[in-house]
């Protein structure tokens, strides 16, 4: 498959431990907020999005987590999986920009 | 509903060369990005279009180019390659402008 990622972050976790992955952005004014995962040889794939009137959203088994103080975002993944295990992006955008800025990513590892 | 398809999946060119990619939308899908995927700096956007109109340009030099047709299918190409072009090319769908989009598995385009 495909390695998108040859130098970024890590995080390994047990199979049924929580998950939480963090994303600091830089632009203040962004207002819109998502999340994507990229498995090997895969496109990247929506999760979960928040805009900036939120500090919280819940989906499946995953949370994203919003302080516009620090400019902090976080995914919770709930009971992860090794099916979880993938590359993971935020992505922040400016009210009026249809242009999405991606950060590095984390790649998180599941074993069973 | 089939998903966004691209292709070629997998390109070698030398340098000096150029290169045409395509994208396929979703069906019913008006708009299409291309973001060029790199180790080094990640997700970066290169283009939207939606009906036929390139919308949006990302900071990529006039080497890039980028074509939408009226059945909504994308071409984006490379002309003198570069060593530095080496990288996984994505397509992104949506039904409109300041929608999700719907990534497609990449174009893995190396330069030698």
């Amino acid at each position: 498959g495909e390695s998108v990622g040859l130098h970024l972050p890590t995080l390994s976790v047990q199979e049924g431990d929580n998950s939480i992955i963090n994303c600091a952005y830089s632009n203040s004014a962004s207002d819109y907020f998502i999340w994507y995962k990229q498995e090997s040889g895969k496109g990247p794939q929506f999760i979960i999005d928040i805009r900036s009137n939120m500090d919280k959203r819940q989906g499946q088994r995953v949370t994203v987590l919003l302080n516009k103080t620090v400019k902090h975002l976080s995914l919770q993944i709930a009971a992860t999986q090794p099916g979880d295990s993938a590359v993971y992006f935020c992505a922040e955008r400016t009210g009026g920009s249809y242009i999405p800025t991606f950060g590095r990513g984390t790649s998180l590892i599941v074993h069973p | 509903k089939a998903g966004v398809t691209q292709t070629p999946r997998y390109l070698i060119k030398t340098r000096g060369q150029q290169v045409t990619l395509s994208c396929s939308p979703i069906s019913g899908h008006r708009s299409v990005s291309w973001y060029q995927q790199t180790p080094g700096q990640g997700l970066q956007f290169l283009f939207e279009y939606f009906s036929e109109t390139q919308r949006n340009k990302g900071n990529f030099p006039g080497r890039f180019s980028g074509r939408q047709f009226s059945n909504s299918r994308s071409e984006m190409n490379v002309s003198t390659l570069e060593l530095g072009d080496s990288a996984l090319y994505l397509c992104a769908s949506s039904p409109g402008l300041n929608n999700e989009q719907f990534f497609g598995p990449g174009t893995r385009l190396t330069v030698l």
